[in-house]
């Protein structure tokens, strides 16, 4: 079974809309971490943000902001006033038990239209 | 932030001969460095934990004699693509973990694209 499930290949937003790209994760661990990068044509990838699964308040940095619902499993990335920059790969990633590697979903393509 | 290199960015080699990818930590120690492969349109497979000191750690299915890691101080690690194919070709990308960080983010290096002709 897959871990990091990212369901949505590709979106597409028009610039200064908000998108909502989607994650959900299947762990049986307590203790979690869960982020986000993205990865332009370039190849870098860049981190954007992270939750903890014992942090009560949802992550955000700047125009990004992740929906955490942990019953739910998901781990949403909104994006708030897209920008054409933004058009690149992202990837939802999560890391079990503490200090361990990462294990990434399958990744969805935005693109931002003008 | 913390910064992590690779070098060279990219190489093109013939089939059959060995290719070496350095991965940098810059302005961090990092006991332990990690190697991903990323092929077009695809996400990232964990290739190999490495750790400082000691030999690194393959995931199945990996060959552990093609791809040779060395982790001979804090802040490098090498890999090397021996005997290459063209079925090797691929985007190399490292990262690194920064322990003094509660999150322990992983930093990737800009990756390093081969072609094995």
């Amino acid at each position: 079974a897959q871990k990091i499930t990212q369901t949505q290949p590709g979106m597409f937003v028009q610039e200064k809309e908000a998108v909502t790209l989607d994650c959900t994760y299947d762990t049986s661990d307590q203790s979690y971490g869960l982020f986000w990068y993205k990865q332009p044509s370039s190849g870098e990838m860049i981190f954007l943000i992270y939750q903890g699964s014992y942090d009560e308040q949802n992550a955000t940095e700047g125009r990004y902001s992740l929906n955490f619902q942990k019953a739910r499993k998901s781990a949403n990335l909104v994006i708030s006033a897209s920008q054409l920059g933004d058009s690149a790969m992202y990837f939802c990633a999560m890391r079990e038990k503490g200090y361990s590697t990462l294990t990434f979903g399958k990744g969805t393509m935005l693109l931002v239209s003008p | 932030g913390a910064v992590v290199s690779q070098h060279p960015s990219w190489v093109i080699c013939k089939s059959g001969t060995s290719v070496k990818i350095e991965c940098r930590s810059l302005d961090f120690q990092a006991t332990t460095m990690f190697w991903y492969r990323q092929f077009p349109k695809q996400s990232l497979m964990l290739m190999a934990t490495s750790n400082e000191g000691s030999k690194a750690t393959y995931e199945q299915g990996v060959e552990k004699d093609k791809f040779l890691i060395n982790h001979a101080s804090l802040t490098l690690s090498t890999l090397t693509v021996t005997s290459a194919h063209p079925e090797d070709s691929s985007f190399y990308i490292c990262s690194a973990v920064d322990r003094a960080y509660r999150t322990y983010e992983q930093y990737f290096g800009p990756g390093t694209r081969l072609t094995v002709t």
